[in-house]
């Protein structure tokens, strides 16, 4: 069966430090992958996704990027965090048969 | 543009009664519905899916209505449970791709 890791769970970082959160998925092949972001009592917002190794699509300008050096990891990083950046960080994947996505535990940080 | 949004944000329900979650979807073009729970602190689950073919389908203690002429979604769950207090979201998929567009999200409150 299928699993999506994210880790750390929680992350406090200061104001300007940098930022890698990763993701890997197990039991799959070549699954699309996607980063969300969820501010607290909120909706969740696509940031970016990918349907293959190197090859990401953002979906709103931000202090973020992604990238996926292998077929199922997907790393979400940031040079210098704002205070905007806190937030619940949720990887997902579909398969191209699939159009649900399935989601991880998620990874909250908080940027003080 | 046009967007997935939900009519209530809390729900309160007595343990044992039926919930019905509802949700309006402006985007005519959507062919795919899915409906997510999330628990506190967790990422969201898949509950139940319906494409636009359908205007109902049944899971497990849920059923998913599709009522296409006026754009509405509706989710309900038989004989509450405390185990089914989370906050429920709506998507759509309108793009082959696989991109879901989330609404706000409604927060249920089982009460014994």
């Amino acid at each position: 069966s299928q699993t999506i890791h994210q880790w750390p769970a929680t992350l406090v970082q200061p104001v300007g430090s940098p930022l890698s959160l990763e993701c890997t998925v197990e039991g799959t092949s070549n699954p699309n992958l996607y980063w969300y972001r969820q501010a607290a009592g909120r909706g969740l917002q696509l940031l970016f996704y990918s349907v293959g190794i190197g090859q990401i699509s953002s979906e709103v300008p931000q202090n973020l990027s992604a990238s996926r050096p292998q077929d199922r990891q997907f790393i979400l990083s940031s040079k210098k965090l704002l205070l905007s950046d806190s937030g619940f960080y949720l990887c997902a994947w579909s398969t191209g048969d699939l159009r649900e996505q399935y989601f991880g535990p998620g990874t909250r940080l908080t940027v003080t | 543009g046009e967007s997935v949004g939900l009519h209530l944000p809390t729900l309160s329900v007595q343990e044992g009664d039926n919930s019905i979650i509802n949700c309006a979807y402006s985007n005519s073009a959507s062919d795919y519905f899915i409906w997510y729970k999330q628990e506190s602190g967790k990422g969201p689950q898949f509950i139940i899916d319906i494409r636009s073919n359908m205007d109902k389908r049944q899971g497990q203690r849920v059923t998913v209505l599709l009522n296409k002429t006026v754009k509405h979604l509706s989710l309900q769950i038989a004989a509450t449970q405390p185990g089914d207090s989370a906050v429920y979201f709506c998507a759509e998929i309108n793009d082959s791709w696989g991109k879901l567009q989330f609404g706000a999200g409604t927060q249920v409150v089982v009460t014994p």
